[in-house]
Parts: C-alpha cells; structure tokens; sequence
C-alpha cells in the first residue's frame, strides 16, 4: 500500500496564530514530500518541495518564512503556516514519493485551514 | 517551465457513455503523466499513469493514451457509472527533475442515471 495521512482534517484559528499541519506515509517511506494549497474550484498549487533531512525547496512566490516547513523523519513532514491571516485560508494537501528512485506521488487527504 | 492545459472543464455524460478528457502540456521533457481523480472535500488519488516511452495504457474500464510527437494525452473512462462522478486533474513530470508535478485545471466529470 501507500497510505498517506494528515492532522488535523480541518481547523479554525484566529488571525495572528501559527498552525502546524502533520503529513504521514504510514506504509511506507518519503524521502521526498511535497506541499500544495488549492483555493475552491482550482487546481493543486505547488508550494514547496520537503526532502529529509534538508531545507524545503519553495516555489516561487511562496514566503518560506510564512510557511514553516519540516521534514524530520522518512515518515513525517510539518508545515506551519505561521502569523495566518484569512487569505491563508485554503485546502493544503501534502503528498509524498514511494521510495528513493519512484516517482509515483500518493496524496493525503488534505487539511481545509479556516482563519477568521 | 511546464504548462498543462485540460479541456473540457466540465462533461457530463450519461450512465454507461464513455467520458474522454484531454491534456497538452509544453515541455518536451516531461516523462510522466498521471491522473488524479478528486472527490469533495479529498486529496487526489492516483487512477493510472503513463510514462513517455508507452503510447497507450489500460486498467479495466480506464485508459490512458499519450502523443509524444503532438504533446498531448488523454484519459478516457468506458461504461461510466455514477460513482465515477468527480474532478479529475491531469499532470506532468520530469522524473529526472525532482519529480515535480504540474498539474492541468481539472475537469468536473458528472455522470447522470
């Protein structure tokens, strides 16, 4: 299998706060994770590439100081979204590559991020 | 870097039809092609992918065909049923390039009884 998990499901903060997002390959390990935001009725963005052991890879235009991300172990890869304003207020999905040499990316079930 | 476009950006067809959904993409270094399919409030999951050295790839009622030369691929969905109703993404990849996806706009599949 390639099961990928995320935590929370959704959440609600207060403009200000820092929230932190987990993504899990539970099955299997992710030497490389990637991180994506999608508004409502839009396609997946690419946010950030997440290697363990290493910095993250941002895209551009992405604040890497705003989105804190983390990748600490062969199963585990954080993103914090930190200082979240309402427009930060998006579906982020994580997804992560089977293996050193795959390519094949199994998504989580993303994290709907509410900030009012 | 890459571009993928996808049309139509909804079909809706009727239980049983056929759905076909068509993607080109710009860069002539792309090497892998999946397709995701959506559902409300989900992550994308991956229902068949290609890889640029295969034309054509088939897994019981979906297939995937690919025209290197013309930079396009298509899904296409045989004896559709209602459950098959959702958003579907296509994307491209260099897989020596880290693998990076981009994805297509998405197509809303709804699939009438």
């Amino acid at each position: 299998g390639a099961v990928v998990s995320q935590h929370p499901s959704r959440v609600i903060c207060k403009s200000g706060t820092s929230v932190k997002i987990e993504c899990r390959s539970l099955d299997f390990q992710a030497t490389t994770m990637f991180w994506y935001r999608q508004f409502p009725k839009q396609s997946l963005m690419l946010m950030a590439t997440s290697n363990e052991g290493s910095k993250a890879t941002y895209e551009q235009g992405v604040e890497k100081d705003k989105f804190l991300i983390n990748h600490a172990s062969l199963t585990l890869s954080t993103l914090t979204v930190t200082s979240a304003h309402p427009e930060d207020s998006s579906f982020y999905i994580c997804s992560a590559i089977k293996g050193s040499s795959s390519y094949e990316q199994y998504f989580g079930p993303g994290t709907r991020l509410t900030v009012t | 870097g890459e571009n993928v476009e996808q049309h139509p950006s909804t079909l809706s067809v009727q239980e049983g039809d056929s759905a076909v959904i068509k993607c080109t993409y710009s860069d002539s270094a792309s090497n892998y092609f999946p397709w995701y399919k959506q559902e409300l409030g989900k992550g994308p999951q991956l229902i068949i992918d290609i890889r640029s050295n295969v034309g054509e790839k088939k897994d019981q009622r979906i297939a995937v065909t690919l025209n290197k030369t013309a930079k396009h691929f298509s899904l296409h969905i045989t004896e559709t049923q209602p459950e098959d109703s959702a958003v579907y993404f296509c994307a491209a990849s260099y897989t020596g390039g880290g693998n990076k996806l981009t994805f297509g706009t998405g197509t809303q599949l709804k699939v009438e009884l």
